[in-house]
């Protein structure tokens, strides 16, 4: 079972970029059997996936968030890491990475919260 | 996108209780439907992938059948750990998306 756990600032201004990165261990991300994603709760409410990557690079978005969004993975560190920019309130959730295997998310972070205020 | 539609949203029941919840999908996901069951303050947990295959480690009163539009999850017999959210997520499309969640309360 991999262990993954996110870590980033909690607080972001308004209209600036909220980064997050995500280190995997009991596993290797440049194994061809998982993608990596990210997916987001805002408070009170249900789950939003954003995006994955393969350990190769190859991405896909949610249509929604792409124009902001960045998903990038350093095999020498084990990990994965999420960009999105020009934030606001809305953006306000807690952040979750995952191993994504056949589409399913099967191992989580705990989850980060993340604040967008000024 | 695909829209995945829980139903109810909520619902409440006794311990030892067979519950079902219902994932209707807007256009057809053959079988690649998953269902998770969040806890307050806890990230999601995977129960059933591909419709009906249960992840390593959950109990067997869990349950998933279905294929096409319409899934439904099953607890054979409800447990005080169970109480929670209870998601389902398509994964036909490459842009994945959830139902809006139930809740499972104690009645």
């Amino acid at each position: 079972q991999l262990q993954l756990q996110e870590s980033g600032p909690g607080l972001v201004k308004p209209s600036e970029t909220l980064s997050l990165t995500c280190t995997v261990s009991g596993g290797s991300i440049s194994s061809s059997s998982y993608y990596w994603g990210w997916i987001r709760q805002p408070p009170g409410k249900g789950l939003e996936w954003i995006g994955s990557i393969y350990y190769s690079g190859s991405t896909y978005y949610n249509p929604s968030l792409k124009s902001r969004v960045t998903i990038s993975v350093d095999t020498s560190k084990n990990q994965f890491s999420l960009k999105l920019s020009s934030v606001t309130a809305a953006d306000t959730a807690v952040y979750y990475c995952a191993s994504e295997s056949s589409g399913y998310g099967r191992d989580w972070g705990q989850g980060t919260l993340v604040t967008v205020s000024s | 996108d695909i829209q995945m539609t829980q139903s109810p949203s909520s619902l409440s029941a006794s311990v030892g209780d067979r519950v079902t919840i219902t994932c209707r999908a807007s256009q057809t996901i053959t079988s690649y439907l998953n269902w998770y069951q969040q806890k307050p303050g806890k990230a999601p947990k995977l129960l059933i992938y591909a419709a009906s295959s249960l992840q390593s480690g959950v109990p067997s009163r869990f349950s998933g059948s279905g294929s096409g539009t319409d899934f439904t999850l099953t607890i054979s017999s409800l447990q005080p750990e169970d109480f929670a959210t209870y998601y389902c997520q398509q994964s036909y499309t490459t842009l994945r998306t959830f139902g809006q969640g139930t809740k499972v309360e104690i009645k």
